[in-house]
């Protein structure tokens, strides 16, 4: 299994609304992130997990709450979101944390806050 | 902060033309990545490079570690319609910030 997978792939919610996404991967690595895109802009990162630790958060509002259960699931729970926070939010995993081999990515999550 | 400056901004070319596009870094990377995205998808993986002056090839595509490390090309022979999308660069630099940092990406459209 070669990769990562992000559920669900489209999601519509309320300003007053709790919803989570999901990601999991299935290849032995050490590190999940998630990031967050715009349209025509690059991915921006928000969190990193290292061995199921989170290790960097990139100031992101607290209204965003990663969790990582295990050394294959990474959760992003959503509370109170504001309609700039609509974007791609995308999960990617890596061997190891301090190792530069690259990162692979799921398919992301279409968010729209309204 | 790293940033990395891609360009063209975007590219239109006709099927079977060369492309060329680089990225430029004020910091050293030991890892130079090229990813191509698909609208709505994530970004896949094209081609990795480790080490100053590499010169990797995946098909038609073949990209360049810079040997100054702070600099690396991606080039596309004969181009065809599903070459569309997004290039994104990206740099690692090792270590405990061993964080995967973009370019600001190339778009490119291909006329049949």
């Amino acid at each position: 299994d070669t990769e990562v997978t992000q559920t669900p792939k489209h999601l519509v919610m309320g300003m007053t609304n709790k919803k989570s996404l999901k990601c999991e991967q299935h290849m032995g690595h050490r590190a999940m992130y998630w990031y967050k895109q715009k349209a025509k802009k690059p991915p921006e990162l928000m969190f990193v997990y290292s061995y199921e630790k989170l290790s960097i958060n990139e100031s992101v509002p607290s209204r965003f709450s990663p969790e990582c259960p295990n050394s294959s699931l990474l959760n992003l729970h959503l509370h109170a979101l504001q309609p700039e926070d609509s974007a791609l939010y995308l999960c990617a995993s890596s061997q190891e944390p301090d190792r530069s081999y690259g990162y692979t990515f799921g398919s992301g999550t279409r968010l729209t806050v309204v | 902060g790293q940033q990395l400056n891609q360009s063209p901004q975007s590219m239109f070319i006709q099927e079977g033309e060369d492309v060329s596009m680089n990225c430029t870094s004020s910091s050293i990377f030991n890892t130079w990545l090229w990813y191509k995205q698909d609208p709505g998808e994530g970004p896949v993986l094209l081609i990795a490079l480790y080490k100053a002056g590499e010169l990797t090839s995946n098909g038609r595509l073949t990209a360049q570690f810079g040997i100054t490390r702070k600099d690396s090309f991606l080039n596309i022979s004969a181009s065809i319609p599903s070459d569309v999308g997004i290039y994104f660069c990206a740099g690692q630099s090792g270590g405990a910030t061993n964080k995967l940092i973009f370019g600001t990406g190339t778009l490119l459209a291909v006329q049949p």
